[in-house]
């Protein structure tokens, strides 16, 4: 199976702040890596696909990047809306899938 | 616009089994570009994959779940369904349907739909 670490776990920043959020995979999982946001008491939504490309509607503060083992989400400036849990997931393994355990972003 | 509605009991006694539907409304089951699953998420954790159908066939489950699923599609009704045998508490979660592109992203996801396993 492949794993999916994210770090950190949680992380609290300032409106304005540019953060990055970290997913290592187990393995070599080449861009098949898909990133979520999830507000609490609503269903994840998806941000960047494939590594780094934006789905439709999100703004462009949002970036992905990465290949092989290591990839991340970036925010260049943090906007209040933004403070939620973020997700990775994997679809290298498809008909398979897993799930990076989730970095919970917090108002400082 | 796509949208994905769950609905079920969301109550289920322990060894039942737990079924729900997911209606599509905004677009066609039956194209041959996507997928539909079915993700849950535990009280206070993180997501969890449970498995995925295409139209014409062709199931697909998290073998963590030990062959207790089944998803099927039914095209004349525009919905898709999920069945998980013999619950236990551990399948207490938020259970999400959604689309999957065959390219293996999951967009749009449903509102979520909560199921409690107890007596």
């Amino acid at each position: 199976d492949i794993q999916l670490t994210q770090s950190p776990s949680s992380l609290s920043a300032s409106v304005g702040d540019r953060v990055t959020i970290t997913c290592r995979a187990s393995q070599s999982i080449s861009v098949y890596l898909n990133w979520y946001q999830q507000k609490p008491g609503n269903a994840p939504k998806l941000l960047i696909y494939a590594a780094y490309s934006l789905q439709s509607g999100v703004p462009s503060r949002f970036s992905g990047r990465g290949s092989g083992t290591d990839f991340t989400l970036t925010i260049s400036s943090l906007q209040p809306e933004d403070f939620a849990t973020y997700y990775c997931q994997q679809s290298y393994s498809a008909p398979m899938y897993t799930f990076g355990q989730g970095t919970k972003l917090e108002i400082k | 616009q796509l949208q994905l509605q769950e609905s079920g009991p969301g109550l289920v006694k322990p060894s039942e089994t737990l079924s729900l539907t997911c209606t599509v409304s905004g677009g066609s089951i039956s194209s041959s570009s996507y997928y539909w699953g079915w993700i849950r998420q535990p009280p206070g954790k993180g997501l969890e994959w449970i498995g995925s159908a295409y139209y014409s066939g062709g199931t697909y489950d998290n073998p963590s779940l030990k062959s207790r699923v089944t998803v099927s599609v039914d095209t004349s009704k525009n919905q898709f369904s999920l069945n998980l045998s013999s619950v236990t508490a551990a399948d207490t979660a938020v259970y999400y349907c959604v689309r999957l592109a065959t390219r293996g992203w999951f967009d749009p996801w449903g509102q979520g739909a909560p199921v409690t396993v107890s007596s």
